[in-house]
């Protein structure tokens, strides 16, 4: 069993929708990332947790530390905001990767 | 502006030659990592630094080799062990400790063997 398991694997949304990617973790950590990659390959950093909720323009990241659990949340989801959501953990002295969550939206 | 650099974008190897990938970041970071992304996999860990002069082995080190001998730099060299080089490559940055900070990325190198 992988230590931090993402779903879905893939998912597909109507221009507008409401979009929820989660993340479940079972180890330890310090930190909870999200992180986008576009088709090109780039990685950028979306969010960093530690607890609590973050919000940055249509973006909600949310922790619960207790149940070892995050969501993504994008609200009113657009074509650009198609990518591969990535959830990662940092573990002790090391990055722990979920595999990823492939998101299209269409118009 | 502050970021971590990675060089070459794109680099194509014959068979039985060692390739160095550049990972360069002026973010005042301690940590770097280098990972390999297949097509629909997830990033696995070949080495990690916490500190300069260490650096540790990850998840896929074989065939692989790093050094970190300044703060700012973490080159990886694939070497002709490795069995399947050909993959997408890609370094990272962050604080260490308790408060880690934000993950920072470079744009990635793509390897191909011909």
């Amino acid at each position: 069993k992988n230590e931090v398991e993402q779903s879905p694997q893939n998912l597909t949304a109507q221009e507008g929708e409401f979009i929820t990617i989660n993340c479940s973790y079972s180890v330890g950590i310090s930190a909870l990332h999200w992180l986008q990659q576009h088709p090109g390959g780039g990685i950028v950093s979306l969010f960093m947790l530690s607890s609590g909720k973050k919000k940055h323009g249509r973006l909600i990241a949310t922790i619960n530390i207790q149940e070892k659990h995050s969501s993504l949340h994008i609200t009113a989801s657009h074509p650009r905001d198609s990518a591969v959501y990535i959830c990662a953990v940092h573990n002790t002295d090391k990055l722990i990767f979920g595999t990823g969550t492939r998101l299209q939206v269409f118009p | 502006d502050g970021g971590i650099t990675q060089s070459p974008k794109y680099l194509f190897r014959k068979e039985g030659q060692n390739v160095t990938l550049s990972c360069e970041q002026n973010l005042n970071h301690d940590a770097m990592y280098w990972y390999r992304q297949d097509p629909g996999q997830g990033l696995r860990l070949i080495y990690y630094s916490q500190i300069v002069n260490d650096f540790q082995k990850g998840d896929i080190a074989e065939g692989y080799s790093v050094s970190r001998e300044k703060k700012e730099s973490f080159p990886l060299t694939v070497t002709s062990a490795q069995k399947n080089p050909t993959a997408f490559y890609l370094c990272a940055s962050s604080g260490t400790g308790l408060n880690p900070g934000e993950l920072f990325f470079g744009e990635g190198s793509r390897l191909t063997v011909l």
